[in-house]
């Protein structure tokens, strides 16, 4: 079956700094989808993106999916507190099925003030 | 969130005894969700539905069944819980190209 592999796991960075987390698939995806999750709160969506290549901003954060459509990145410019949480890549297979979003495991953004 | 709600909140039960946990949305979506999340795992795939009475399952239905009789309801039950299914569970509706909307979760401790 489809895989996600998300990395890293846990990321420390200094307020201010940025903050990177790649998202790699087993297979190709017909699209990719970015949710953030607060401590103690549940996945909220952030994104998607569809096309090759393609490259999205909200503000501080800049997503991307690769040429292949197999692999994708969030990069957060100049952490601040308020993105402290838990970041998931979540890909749908080419098939588009309906047992919907395969999840990566996460990575936890912790910040240091 | 897209008038999702998780009902309970919380629950503690004992390890043999059953446990449904409820899934209500007002928006009339018909893909209906079943995550479990655990520590290292993510978000896992226990059961979904594309429609009433239109199920099937995902990644990790062993000791899960569902049932969704109404459009608006999506239930999980456990029906002899086990240690190994203390766990959150999250509910999402949606159809994966649109974004999923999530509850707020179900926090279930089976002792």
């Amino acid at each position: 079956g489809q895989q996600v592999m998300q990395i890293p796991q846990y990321q420390h960075v200094q307020e201010g700094e940025d903050f990177t987390t790649y998202c790699n698939s087993s297979t190709t995806l017909s699209n990719i989808q970015w949710y953030k999750q607060r401590p103690g709160g549940h996945p909220v969506f952030l994104i998607q993106l569809v096309k090759s290549g393609e490259v999205k901003k909200q503000k501080r954060l800049t997503f991307q999916f690769g040429e292949a459509k197999k692999n994708s990145s969030l990069h957060i410019t100049a952490t601040q507190t308020t993105d402290v949480g838990t970041y998931f890549c979540a890909g749908l297979g080419s098939g588009g099925g309906a047992d919907g979003l395969t999840f990566g495991k996460g990575t936890h953004l912790i910040i240091q003030p | 969130d897209a008038g999702i709600t998780q009902s309970p909140r919380h629950k503690v039960t004992e390890t043999g005894t059953p446990v449904t946990l409820r899934c209500h949305q007002t928006e009339n979506h018909r893909y209906m969700y079943w995550y479990r999340q655990d520590p290292g795992h993510g978000l896992r795939l226990i059961h979904y539905s594309y429609g009433v009475k239109d199920t099937d399952k995902g990644e990790v239905s062993d000791g899960y069944s569902v049932s969704r009789s109404k459009t608006e309801d999506f239930l999980l039950t456990l029906e002899s819980a086990t240690s190994s299914q203390t766990s959150v569970y999250f509910c999402a509706v949606g159809q994966g190209a649109q974004g999923y909307t999530f509850g707020s979760g179900t926090r279930l401790t089976v002792v």
